[in-house]
């Protein structure tokens, strides 16, 4: 198994650009998360699905899309880029051994994306 | 809102000496806690899992607890190594559609 991939490692974008980052995962996990990682601020949760189909919002959700067409895939779109979402973002997958929506088991992380906003 | 506190950004330990790292919480009821490792440059990879049943759990070198009442989990790791070191983050959970809510981390050092 892969685990959870994540493209690119490095992206430099001009402010008002659009990009998508992308994350998959091959453990067949239903959940799956969007972090953003800054300095003094630790892990901040933007986007996560409990499956195919279905998203919610976390605590930073602004300047953000996500979709989940299929339960491998779940990229982040930038939709309009801005200097404050220079940052380091992390993709997070887990299952839920019970069957329930929960969110108890393991977060496997993938490697993560540097992006920086000019 | 909830609020949850790594007591320090950084740690600093001789080597052969235990590190102990606190997670604090307030405005919540976690049903569980976990504790990951982050490496520079890399993304946090899971520890252990401790209920708020439990009181303790323990996994190698790794123990850790978990107390309700004080709303405080404990990271200890026993013979500290050089290799150890790295950034600690707490995260806490609950059941049902919840995700999980991470600590700042503290960033422990192993000198030898």
């Amino acid at each position: 198994n892969a685990g959870v991939t994540q493209t690119p490692k490095f992206q430099v974008l001009k402010t008002g650009q659009s990009m998508t980052l992308q994350c998959a995962q091959d453990m067949n996990h239903e959940y799956m998360s969007w972090y953003r990682q800054d300095p003094g601020m630790g892990l901040r949760l933007i986007h996560y699905s409990v499956g195919a189909g279905i998203t919610d919002q976390g605590e930073v959700p602004n300047g953000y899309n996500v979709s989940r067409s299929t339960t491998e895939d779940f990229p982040l779109r930038l939709l309009s880029a801005a200097p404050s979402q220079t940052s380091v973002y992390f993709c997070a997958s887990s299952y839920s051994s019970s069957g329930s929506q929960d969110f108890t088991d393991t977060q496997y992380f993938g490697p993560g994306t540097r992006l920086t906003v000019l | 809102s909830q609020k949850i506190e790594q007591n320090s950004e950084a740690l600093n330990i001789q080597e052969g000496k235990t590190a102990t790292l606190t997670c604090n919480y307030t405005n919540y009821s976690p049903a569980y806690l976990q504790w990951y490792r982050q490496d520079p440059g890399r993304g946090p990879v899971f520890l252990l899992l401790i209920r708020e049943n439990e009181k303790e759990k323990r996994k190698e070198r790794l123990k850790v607890t978990f107390d309700t009442t004080l709303k405080q989990s404990l990271f200890h790791i026993t013979a500290s190594q050089p290799a150890d070191s790295a950034t600690y983050l707490c995260a806490l959970g609950n059941s049902g559609n919840t995700p999980l809510v991470f600590g700042k981390g503290t960033r422990l050092s192993v000198i030898a």
